[in-house]
């Protein structure tokens, strides 16, 4: 069966700083993953995926991950925060196309100006 | 702008009582949909795989005759919460796929329910 851990609830960066969360699965067939932000009392946006080819995926609004198949990882990463990037992260793999999404705990990004 | 649209928003009813959830595809046409529940500060758990004109798929633990699945057309997936109890107030959430081109999912924005 599918996996997703995220490691940390919560995560508090300044304005400007690195941002970085993590996100391991384990997955018994090469995995489909993503990274979904959702905004206070809105609907999920995808923010990038990973399905073939190059393991590094840039997605919108600055952020990027990196599958790391022999961590079994995909951490997101964006540069610089800014405040707008305040919200909850999720993590989740599938086993291909247009199958189900299984979500991770979800990660709450605090932004301090 | 958005391309999957859910009603109500959000729904406060008695306890004993059904609600029906919409969930509509507004441009595209949706050969699969899932349904998600997400209860407060936790992440999305699947409920159902749904399939148009087919029987939805239950994941282990959810009660297929409380929470009714019906995918009658390309564009629209209904979420049934039958005789609904305080328990049941979450967060839900449908995405679909679409019948051609990207395997994207496309998430609706959610209905939140409130059984008193």
């Amino acid at each position: 069966a599918q996996s997703v851990t995220q490691l940390g609830s919560h995560v508090s960066v300044s304005e400007g700083a690195l941002v970085l969360l993590r996100c391991n699965y384990s997955s018994s067939v090469p995995p489909y993953l993503f990274w979904y932000v959702q905004y206070p009392n809105q609907g999920l946006q995808l923010l990038l995926k990973y399905t073939t080819g190059a393991t590094l995926v840039k997605g919108i609004n600055g952020f990027e991950a990196e599958f790391k198949k022999s961590e079994t990882s995909f951490h997101l990463t964006k540069p610089s925060a800014h405040m707008s990037d305040a919200a909850e992260y999720f993590c989740a793999v599938s086993e291909g196309a247009g199958t189900a999404l299984i979500f991770g705990k979800g990660t709450t990004l605090s932004v301090s100006s | 702008g958005a391309v999957v649209s859910q009603h109500p928003s959000w729904v406060i009813c008695k306890s004993g009582t059904s609600v029906k959830i919409e969930c509509r595809s507004l441009d595209f046409q949706a050969t699969t949909m899932f349904w998600y529940r997400q209860f407060p500060k936790q992440s999305l758990m699947l409920m159902a795989t749904s399939n148009e004109g087919s029987k939805a798929t239950y994941e282990q633990g959810v009660e297929k005759d409380k929470f009714l699945i019906n995918h009658a057309s390309l564009t629209l997936s209904t979420l049934t919460v039958t005789s609904a109890h305080p328990e049941d107030s979450s967060f839900y959430i449908c995405s679909e796929k679409r019948a051609s081109g990207s395997d994207e999912q496309f998430f609706g924005p959610g209905t939140r329910l409130t059984v008193l």
